[in-house]
């Protein structure tokens, strides 16, 4: 049983382009929910956090929807510094442990 | 900007051996975490800790491993005896609080840990 499934990528994009991340989630119980980036052997970098209203910084739109257990990242007019692996995180009841999409891989190209 | 720093960098062992991979949080923050990623995989969450005690663990954190914060300000994992299958980067996290406002969790560069 995955715990935090994203599709597998990766994701192919001209400079530009707008492109969308899916992530579903199993724990009803989870309580918040994070995008981060990943750079190559790089640390995880928090991006944005994902609010039940959706919210929006810049470029990038994510949404949540709780019933459905889904979370979405939406990156318009993409950039050559966007190319990055994005991870989709849930943070459980409890000590606030995180737990971790195993990633989408987005290349932009010019 | 605050960050949190992690040495060394890459560190070489060999089976059996001890290691202590050392963090330093950011300075405000109450809530420290490691997480490790093996090559390839996912990020997988190791321990939590709070108020100087663990506060969650996971299954992968079993007797081989500890943590401390032996001061004010450093945070310290600790692997007794390694196995080639902890050949992983190590990742630690700090949080200002646990829940609620600024529970965002923010991550060190890692540390590199071969076991040879």
């Amino acid at each position: 049983r995955k715990e935090v499934e994203q599709d597998p990528g990766p994701f192919n994009v001209p400079e530009g382009a707008t492109v969308a991340f899916n992530c579903t989630y199993s724990n009803s119980a989870s309580q918040s929910f994070f995008w981060y980036r990943q750079d190559c052997r790089k640390e995880p970098k928090l991006l944005m956090s994902v609010y039940s209203s959706g919210n929006e910084d810049g470029r990038f739109t994510a949404q949540l929807n709780r019933a459905s257990q889904y979370i979405s990242l939406l990156i318009r007019d993409s950039k050559l510094s966007d190319s990055a692996t994005y991870l989709c995180v849930v943070m459980n009841s409890g000590y606030s442990t995180l737990t971790f999409g195993k990633g989408t891989m987005l290349l932009v190209s010019p | 900007e605050p960050e949190v720093t992690q040495t060394p960098s890459h560190q070489v062992t060999q089976m059996g051996q001890e290691v202590i991979l050392r963090c330093v949080p950011i300075s405000n923050h109450l809530y420290f975490y490691w997480y490790r990623q093996i090559l390839g995989q996912k990020v997988e969450f190791l321990v939590s800790f709070y108020n100087n005690e663990i506060s969650e663990k996971s299954e992968i954190f079993d007797d081989q491993f500890s943590v401390e914060r032996p001061d004010g300000s450093n945070f310290t994992l600790k692997i007794r005896s390694t196995k080639l299958e902890d050949s992983a980067m190590y990742f630690c996290a700090s949080s200002e609080t646990g829940r609620g406002p600024s529970y965002e969790q923010y991550f060190g560069p890692g540390t590199r840990l071969t076991v040879t």
